[in-house]
């Protein structure tokens, strides 16, 4: 089946510093994947739509300079965060949509960011 | 997102109970997603429903969509403590949309 590997999956940061995460289709292309962010006790909220190719598309509210989304191959988007700061903090997770199939959407596990 | 509501927020049934888990929407779906997560981790797929009135089964566990395409249950049958954790459903509003999630419900089995 389809897998989406995604790291790292936990990082802890100095405030100030920037940290990347990788988002890969393993076994798919995947010309679309998106990133969500869930604080605790809430649930998952989009963040932004990363084409391959082209500008990801950012959701209301959410700072395009502080979260650098490149999603340069088919295979592989990763999402910065710049300059982190301690509210930065959160669960970072991806998808990547594949062919209009019964299981379209496959999710990464996950990556917990620490900003200290 | 308000766009999607759940039902009830969070649930403690004791093991072997059987419950329900509903997803609201104000618009007419593409397509309905049933995820399983613990907090912290990643999403386990469960189900996806996309025809109005379909209804999909695994294991102990049965989503439905309803004919408008704009609820779905999730029912549980003789819950188990493996059972718990956090249901989210997602929904995709036209087609290669993204997919936005509900609030979540919070389940606990007790043994």
């Amino acid at each position: 089946g389809a897998v989406v590997s995604q790291h790292p999956s936990r990082v802890i940061c100095k405030s100030g510093t920037s940290v990347k995460i990788e988002c890969r289709s393993l076994d798919f292309q995947a010309t679309t994947m998106f990133w969500y962010r869930q604080f605790p006790k809430q649930s998952l909220m989009l963040m932004a739509t990363s084409n391959e190719g082209s500008k990801a598309t950012y959701e209301q509210g959410v700072e395009k300079d502080k979260f650098l989304i490149n999603h340069a191959s088919l295979t592989l988007s990763t999402l910065t965060v710049t300059s982190a700061h301690p509210e930065d903090s959160s669960f970072y997770i991806c998808s990547a949509r594949r062919t209009a199939r019964q299981n379209g959407y496959t999710f990464g596990s996950g990556t917990r960011l620490t900003v200290v | 997102s308000q766009e999607l509501e759940q039902s009830p927020q969070s649930l403690i049934v004791q093991e072997g109970k059987n419950l329900t888990i509903n997803c609201t929407s104000s618009k007419t779906l593409y397509g309905l997603y049933w995820y399983k997560q613990k907090y912290g981790e990643g999403l386990i797929f469960l189900m996806m429903l996309q025809k109005g009135g379909e209804e999909k089964s695994h294991e102990k566990i049965t989503a439905k969509l309803d004919e408008k395409k704009q609820q779905s249950s999730l029912h549980i049958t003789a819950s188990q403590p493996s059972h718990a954790g956090i249901y989210l459903c997602g929904a995709v509003l036209t087609s290669y949309d993204k997919v936005i999630f509900g609030p979540g419900t919070s389940l606990s089995v007790i043994p």
